[in-house]
């Protein structure tokens, strides 16, 4: 089945640590994206890749970095410098970088210990 | 910059009643709109899409119709049932040389609770 896949589902942070959200796809898919939802204000986007080894920030980078070393991954990794970050993180991709639909996948929900 | 409104909620409604929820956007052209929906504990799905003015988009009942003259995009079903309750989101992607060509700017999100 082609899809995109988000592990873990959940994620616990300590103080001071790094971690890594993965995000792959196997849709052939040249475009994918970062999202952050918190309770009531919807998505806001943390970067995106339109193609592979490029990516631009989003509207809330700081704090958050990414790499596109192939196509088919895009993990996001969390840093010590966001200082809130507890929230469901949302991995998506497009065909491309244009105006086509966005396919998301099921999310993981990162908490801090 | 581009941005979408959507109408407060939470909205609670019983099995079978009509269902409007609102959508206005800001934009610069002609954006591409989209009705997502988003399940408990789940990622979003694609409800439906409009990519022109007057164009309507419709799936499993839902239906809405993109206004350019009232910037609108209003997501309609006429007999909601329980297995409706959901988050629904309204978003947006730009027209070229905008701020959001080939991103997505969302909505707030309307909570969505039917009643048997």
């Amino acid at each position: 089945d082609g899809g995109i896949t988000q592990s873990p589902k959940y994620l616990f942070r300590k103080e001071g640590q790094n971690v890594t959200l993965s995000c792959e796809q196997n849709l052939n898919h040249d475009a994918m994206y970062w999202y952050r939802q918190d309770p009531g204000q919807g998505l806001r986007l943390i970067y995106y890749s339109q193609i592979v080894n490029d990516f631009q920030k989003g509207d809330i980078a700081e704090g958050y970095s990414v790499s596109r070393e192939k196509k088919e991954s895009f993990p996001l990794t969390v840093t010590s410098a966001q200082k809130n970050p507890t929230a469901f993180y949302l991995c998506a991709s497009s065909p491309d970088s244009s105006r086509e639909t966005q396919y998301f996948g099921p999310g993981t929900r990162l908490l801090v210990l | 910059g581009d941005s979408v409104t959507q109408m407060e909620g939470p909205v609670t409604l019983s099995e079978e009643a009509f269902l409007t929820i609102n959508c206005t956007y800001t934009a610069t052209g002609y954006p591409s709109l989209f009705w997502y929906v988003q399940y408990p504990g789940e990622g979003l799905q694609l409800l439906l899409k409009a990519t022109k003015a007057d164009d309507k988009g419709s799936n499993k009942g839902f239906e809405a119709t993109y206004r350019k003259e009232t910037t609108s995009f209003h997501l309609e079903k006429g007999s909601v049932q329980v297995s409706d309750s959901a988050v629904y989101f309204c978003a947006l992607s730009g027209a070229a040389g905008g701020t959001s060509y080939g991103k997505l700017t969302f909505g707030q999100g309307t909570i969505l609770t039917v009643h048997p």
